[in-house]
């Protein structure tokens, strides 16, 4: 079945470092991948999406390159911010729409 | 509504003890799907509703996990006889369009003690 595997947390890096979360993903077809990112005390947001191979999305300083050669949709941010503090979810949707979530990775921005 | 609304938002139940979670959709969002996450983990699927119809519901665990959507638009997850690993929090999200990300709501935590 599909699935995806993210880069074990806790993260955590000083502010104005680079970023990557590592993410990869076991599908049967061509799915829809997603970044959604969850704020302390806040419900799931949506970061960005990519549709189809090379894609890349974008947001909020955020990029990810959909990968079919690897498999891959890694999370990257040149500059991070404190404000940045959040748990990030890797994810898929193939067909029914339904997501298929990673198990989350906890980033940690220090001042 | 702005955004997809949950409620309660907190909920205690005593082992044995049936629950009801309602879910707001987005206002004219078709689609509208139930997650459970537990603590440290993402969210899996539980079920799936197009409009009135429940398309999928492979991921509820047991015949003890209900959903309904009996109108188009308000969803009601039930737990019938909790148990202790039934605690999570529970996702309601809803989405418009296939393959264009699905807004979700703060969740239902639930504690079965």
């Amino acid at each position: 079945g599909n699935s995806v595997t993210q880069m074990e947390g806790p993260v955590t890096l000083s502010e104005e470092a680079f970023l990557t979360i590592n993410c990869t993903y076991t599908a049967t077809g061509y799915p829809s991948l997603f970044w959604y990112v969850q704020y302390p005390g806040e419900g799931l947001q949506l970061l960005l999406k990519a549709t189809k191979a090379d894609d890349k999305g974008s947001n909020k300083g955020f990029e990810a390159t959909y990968r079919k050669e690897t498999t891959s949709f890694h999370l990257e941010k040149g500059s991070v911010q404190v404000s940045d503090s959040a748990v990030y979810f890797c994810a898929l949707s193939e067909g029914a729409q339904k997501l298929v979530f990673g198990q989350g990775t906890r980033l940690t921005i220090n001042p | 509504g702005a955004g997809v609304s949950q409620s309660p938002r907190y909920k205690v139940a005593k082992r044995g003890q049936d629950v009801a979670l309602r879910c707001d959709p987005i206002s004219g969002h078709v689609s509208l799907f139930w997650y459970q996450q537990a603590l440290g983990q993402g969210p899996e699927f539980l079920t799936y509703f197009q409009n009135e119809a429940q398309l999928d519901k492979s991921g509820l665990p047991s015949d003890r996990f209900f959903a309904e959507r009996p109108e188009g638009s308000v969803s009601t997850l039930k737990i019938q006889r909790t148990q202790q690993e039934d605690s999570a929090v529970y996702l309601c999200a809803s989405s418009s369009r296939t393959g264009k990300g699905a807004f979700f709501g703060q969740g239902t935590r639930l504690t079965v003690v």
